[in-house]
């Protein structure tokens, strides 16, 4: 049973620019949620995805959007990068209940230089 | 808002030693979950353990133990007989038991758990 798979691994990108990550959830989990983990901090929540809407978001800007697929599958975007938004970003797959546990990904390292 | 303090930034011990996370949170749900996981250098979060806001009883598994205290909202997380796996970082967490709210995880800053052999 494949678990959360997150692609790319790595990412350098410029200021300015736009990104793409994306994620598969494990399987039969409906619930897709985003976070930010700065280094040496905890990870902050960005945003969750279930039945292909967005239902909660953290404190962060427009810049940051996302999408979830009929496959549950997710994307993360961001555009305008800044040097800020360098960290690893983390997705996590689970059932919508808040008692179940989540499973995370290994995440995609993203550097903005 | 709700808000989860972990105040051990590091903690260094000698394999077989005990370990003991601390955990403070803050919410105005009666109604909770609180989780800890861990993260190894690898960087995926591993699920550890969950207790409801409404059973305060302590448990055991394995090597992890730990202690609920609702009235002095803490949560703290015991490694019994440590070992150089045990190495990794260590994050509290709390979600609201609101099901619209799915499972959005509030982390605290994590403990950096340095066991040596």
């Amino acid at each position: 049973d494949a678990g959360v798979t997150q692609s790319p691994t790595h990412l350098i990108k410029t200021r300015g620019q736009q990104v793409t990550l994306r994620c598969s959830p494990k399987s039969g989990h409906d619930t897709v949620s985003w976070y930010q983990q700065a280094l040496g901090q905890g990870p902050q929540f960005i945003f969750q995805y279930y039945e292909e809407e967005e239902r909660q978001r953290g404190n962060f800007p427009d810049r940051f959007s996302g999408h979830q697929f009929p496959n549950y599958s997710s994307e993360l975007n961001v555009n305008a990068l800044l040097l800020g938004d360098s960290a690893l970003y983390l997705c996590a797959s689970s059932l919508r209940h808040p008692w179940t546990e989540a499973f995370f990904g290994q995440g995609t390292r993203l550097t903005v230089v | 808002a709700q808000k989860v303090t972990q105040a051990q930034t590091e903690i260094s011990v000698v394999e077989k030693e005990d370990v003991t996370l601390d955990c403070v949170y803050e919410t105005r749900d009666t109604t909770y979950y609180l989780f800890w996981y861990k993260q190894p250098p690898s960087g995926e979060l591993v699920f550890l353990i969950r207790r409801n806001s409404f059973d305060e009883q302590n448990e055991i598994s394995g090597r992890y133990s730990w202690n609920f205290q609702k009235s002095t909202s803490s949560f703290n997380f015991t490694i019994t007989a440590s070992q150089v796996v045990d190495s990794a970082v260590y994050f509290c967490a709390l979600s609201e038991a609101n099901k619209a709210a799915g499972n959005k995880l509030t982390f605290g800053g994590g403990t950096r758990v340095l066991v040596k052999p």
